[in-house]
């Protein structure tokens, strides 16, 4: 079936660098996309959401892109600190509030010192 | 604003036994919840939705007999996990949309289920 996947399943990066974690999805139909935030043990904490009308959205230290010609996602991470050690998921969703989201596989962001 | 509670966040239930998970929104109204299952080191994948006042929809592969779920307010949603078997043992996670929600989709702390 249709699903949203990673490319990366661990990303390493130096504190302070930046990081680009990338996301293809096949549902063409997908029109909100979502990051999401997981640490171990706990709920997905919302990031960053884009929709299908944009391709660029920026946030505090985040920035997402999307490229619906190739299907393609990224979240971009400025200045890399400890605190955003992490499982990151990619989500989409093509059918409103009505339905769930369908996760990517997860990329684990390791901030190393 | 848009905070979802889960309880419990962790428990251990013998095998054959039936466990229950609450998933509360606390400062808004959710119309429409949804469930999710993650096993280690897995992502989270969709297990049922549920609207208030009415039966839930699950995704296929889910055992709706096994895995009740019953939205009876605006507010609150349950996930029983009935006669539950080691292989049940995961981490449940719910998540509420709601109008008032800023974020359309806001997710709970997680509840690990452990069946021995």
């Amino acid at each position: 079936g249709e699903s949203v996947g990673l490319h990366l399943p661990t990303l390493s990066v130096q504190e302070g660098d930046n990081s680009i974690i990338n996301c293809a999805y096949s549902n063409s139909a997908s029109d909100y996309f979502i990051w999401y935030k997981q640490e171990s043990g706990k709920g997905p904490q919302f990031i960053i959401d884009i929709r299908s009308n944009m391709d660029k959205r920026q946030g505090q230290r985040v920035t997402v892109l999307l490229n619906k010609t190739v299907k393609h996602l990224s979240l971009q991470i400025a200045a890399t600190q400890p605190g955003d050690s992490a499982v990151y998921f990619c989500a989409e969703n093509s059918g409103g509030g009505a339905d769930g989201l369908t996760f990517g596989k997860g990329t684990h962001l390791i901030i190393q010192p | 604003g848009a905070v979802v509670s889960q309880h419990p966040s962790w428990v251990i239930c013998k095998s054959g036994t039936s466990v229950k998970i609450e998933c509360r929104s606390l400062d808004f109204q959710a119309t429409t919840m949804f469930w999710y299952r993650q096993f280690p080191k897995q992502s989270l994948m969709l297990m049922a939705t549920s609207n208030e006042g009415s039966k839930a929809t699950y995704e296929q592969g889910v055992e709706k007999d096994k895995f009740l779920i019953n939205h009876a307010s605006l507010t609150l949603s349950t996930l029983t996990v009935t006669s539950a078997h080691p292989e049940d043992s995961s981490f449940y996670i719910c998540s509420a949309e709601g109008q008032v929600s800023r974020y359309g989709y806001t997710f709970g702390s997680g509840t690990r289920l452990t069946v021995v």
